[in-house]
């Protein structure tokens, strides 16, 4: 079974504080890896897919990258307006059911200014 | 385009009521889903529709009902509404890249 574990739970972080939010999975072959940026009352946004391992992307101040068990998402010099809720979730390629994502609880991480 | 659209936003039920939720994208995807997020539960799959006339259950199917109308448009019912069911539901679909996610509905059950 296809599982997703992100840590930590919660982070709090004074603003230009960098740090790096944990993904890891285990999947039967990975199809694509997904960060989604949830704010509150709202739906999760999407940020970043990632296919094989050694890919990475970025996007202003955040950073995603993939290894073979892991992912990481990096956020260098943080403002509170990246405070949120962060989720991971895999796309396993099983026959039965390969359209489903699997997602993580999710890191809140809270910046300070 | 307004990507994918929710209604009602808000929603409050006795016990045994019925309702459903509508969900429409306008993004011509494949695949649409319905979620139920609760506190330190994370996003679950109820069910999902891999296609426009197809539909399978996901982690926690017990007690709803889903259609797929058409490629747009993706329902969930809830025949007997239960305490247990007070959640926020959102809807997304998707082709073969991400999902894309709805505003959500906020449903108390009384």
């Amino acid at each position: 079974e296809d599982q997703v574990t992100q840590s930590p739970e919660a982070l709090r972080l004074q603003e230009g504080e960098s740090s790096s939010l944990n993904c890891s999975y285990t999947v039967s072959g990975l199809r694509g890896l997904f960060w989604y940026r949830q704010d509150p009352g709202k739906g999760p946004e999407f940020l970043f897919t990632l296919y094989s391992a050694g890919e990475e992307k970025e996007k202003e101040r955040l950073k995603a990258t993939l290894t073979k068990k892991e992912s990481f998402l990096h956020i260098t010099a943080p403002k509170p307006e990246d405070s949120a809720t962060y989720l991971c979730a895999v796309q396993g390629a099983r026959l039965s059911g390969s359209e489903k994502l699997v997602f993580g609880k999710g890191t809140k991480l809270t910046v300070n200014p | 385009n307004a990507g994918v659209t929710q209604t009602p936003k808000f929603q409050v039920l006795k016990t045994g009521q019925s309702m459903t939720l509508q969900c429409a994208q306008d993004m011509n995807h494949n695949s649409m889903y319905w979620y139920r997020q609760d506190p330190g539960m994370g996003l679950r799959l109820i069910y999902y529709s891999a296609s426009e006339g197809t539909t399978d259950k996901g982690e926690v199917p017990n007690g709803y009902n889903v259609s797929r109308l058409n490629k747009r448009e993706f329902s969930l019912r809830l025949e007997s509404a239960a305490p247990s069911q007070t959640s926020v539901y959102f809807c997304a679909s998707r082709d073969r890249g991400e999902q894309f996610f709805g505003p959500g509905t906020r449903l108390t059950v009384l």
